[in-house]
């Protein structure tokens, strides 16, 4: 199985918005709305952000809202904070195992 | 308090066999899935594959079928990841994590464990 494919990095300055896409095919993303969304820090362990494609779990800012269109999920952040800077990795279920996307490093400038 | 805690880092050579341990508290270790997250040295996440402890139900991802071998001890709430002969490609970070069901997201992660294979 491949990789869901994402950029590997975007930039935003603080209070602007960020989209991060995450393309798959039928067998994945497109094919089941089990799409999540992480952010790592470095050095930490990832965070659920977003699940079910558009689900934020309790205590994520509403800053953070997902969608998805035929084989393409995306990640938007608006209000950019400094904070926010880390890698995001989208993830989906497909079919009898889970896959990742490659990571997006989101530079706050 | 839900908690994944994980073995801590490793040293082997390559050949060695390993296994590395994720303990879970907090929660009913055998109503959720526990899967193994492999990170490469600067490199993105990759799912290896989830163990169900209550009825030890194991499903791998293609890429690391065979390769590796998840079990799970539910008499002490612990899952294993473990290599019967390591490569220097396996160095890497590897997390645990738990999800109540195959579509359900990872929703605790373990802290890690650093495996680092050199001669």
């Amino acid at each position: 199985q491949s990789a869901l494919t994402q950029p590997r990095s975007v930039s935003g300055s603080p209070g602007q918005s960020v989209t991060i896409s995450c393309t798959g095919t039928s067998s994945d993303v497109g094919g089941y709305n089990y799409v999540s969304w992480y952010q790592q820090h470095p050095g930490k362990a990832p965070k659920l952000m977003i699940y079910d494609v558009s689900k934020r779990p309790s205590g994520v800012p509403d800053r953070f809202s997902g969608s998805k269109s035929g084989n393409t999920a995306s990640l938007t952040i608006s209000g950019l904070q400094a904070e926010d800077e880390a890698d995001y990795y989208c993830c989906s279920y497909a079919g009898s195992y889970t896959v990742f996307g490659g990571g997006t490093k989101l530079t706050v400038l | 308090e839900v908690q994944l805690v994980q073995s801590g880092a490793e040293v082997k050579k390559p050949g060695e066999s390993l296994k590395i341990s994720c303990k879970g508290s907090g929660y009913s270790f055998t109503s959720y899935w526990i899967g193994w997250v492999r990170q490469m040295p600067g490199k993105g996440l990759e799912w290896m594959g989830i163990i169900y402890p209550g009825d030890s139900d194991t499903r791998y991802s293609p890429s690391f079928q065979g390769q590796v071998t998840i079990s799970a001890d539910k008499s002490i709430s612990t899952a294993y990841l473990q290599w019967s002969s390591l490569k220097a490609s396996d160095t890497a970070m590897y997390y645990c994590a738990r999800h109540a069901s195959m579509v359900t997201p990872f929703d605790y992660w373990g802290q890690g464990t650093l495996v680092t294979v050199s001669s």
